[in-house]
């Protein structure tokens, strides 16, 4: 069956650091993989998503980033977060009509 | 672009209560997806409907897809305290790649 991982669970970080959140799929191959993010109480934003190796679509202009080194591995990163990069990020996979997500990673900049 | 609307944006019930929310689009959607987020959770799939007039059950939970594939409804029976949580529903865009969510409805449950 299909599993996917998001680490770490929460993450304490002071404004202008480096952000690295990984995300890994298993059981399944060539999977479009996707970054969310939920405000406290809100909806889910679509940040990005990827339908193979190297192939990343960007949603909204921000200062994050994301990229597929490799077939079921998806990272979403930032050279130096914000105050307003805090949030709840999810991970989700899917294929074609289903989506299922990750526990998701809580992120404070302080 | 595609739109998902829910409704109630949030609701209180008593436990024991029966639960009813809905999903609306302007435009049809072939696949209607149904999750629950706990809190602090990432959201889980609940049910999955592939047919206009299809209704599935999955437990004390029961989703439809409308006719018009431009809606779909969510009821839960008999509701308990760990029914509590947003639901979301969801369908895959026109372009096979991305989802739609909806916003959500916050259900609480009293005591």
């Amino acid at each position: 069956s299909q599993t996917i991982h998001q680490w770490p669970a929460t993450l304490v970080q002071p404004v202008g650091s480096p952000l690295s959140l990984e995300c890994t799929v298993e059981g399944t191959s060539n999977p479009n993989l996707y970054w969310y993010r939920q405000a406290a109480g809100r909806g889910l934003q679509l940040l990005f998503y990827s339908v193979g190796i190297g192939q990343i679509s960007s949603e909204v202009p921000q200062n994050l980033s994301a990229s597929r080194p490799q077939d079921r591995q998806f990272i979403l990163s930032s050279k130096k977060l914000l105050l307003s990069d805090s949030g709840f990020y999810l991970c989700a996979w899917g294929q074609n009509t289903e989506a299922f997500f990750g526990q998701g990673t809580r992120l404070t900049v302080v | 672009g595609q739109q998902l609307n829910q409704s109630p944006q949030s609701m209180f019930i008593q436990e024991g209560e029966d639960v009813s929310m809905n999903c609306t689009s302007s435009s049809i959607f072939n696949t209607w997806l149904w999750y629950k987020q706990d809190p602090g959770e990432g959201p889980v799939l609940l049910i999955a409907l592939y047919k206009a007039g299809e209704l599935t059950s999955n437990g004390r939970l029961t989703a439809q897809f409308g006719i018009t594939r431009k809606d779909s409804f969510l009821n839960i029976s008999a509701s308990i305290p760990s029914d509590v949580g947003i639901y979301f529903c969801a369908g895959p865009d026109n372009y096979g790649q991305n989802f739609v969510f909806g916003p959500g409805t916050r259900l609480s449950v009293l005591p």
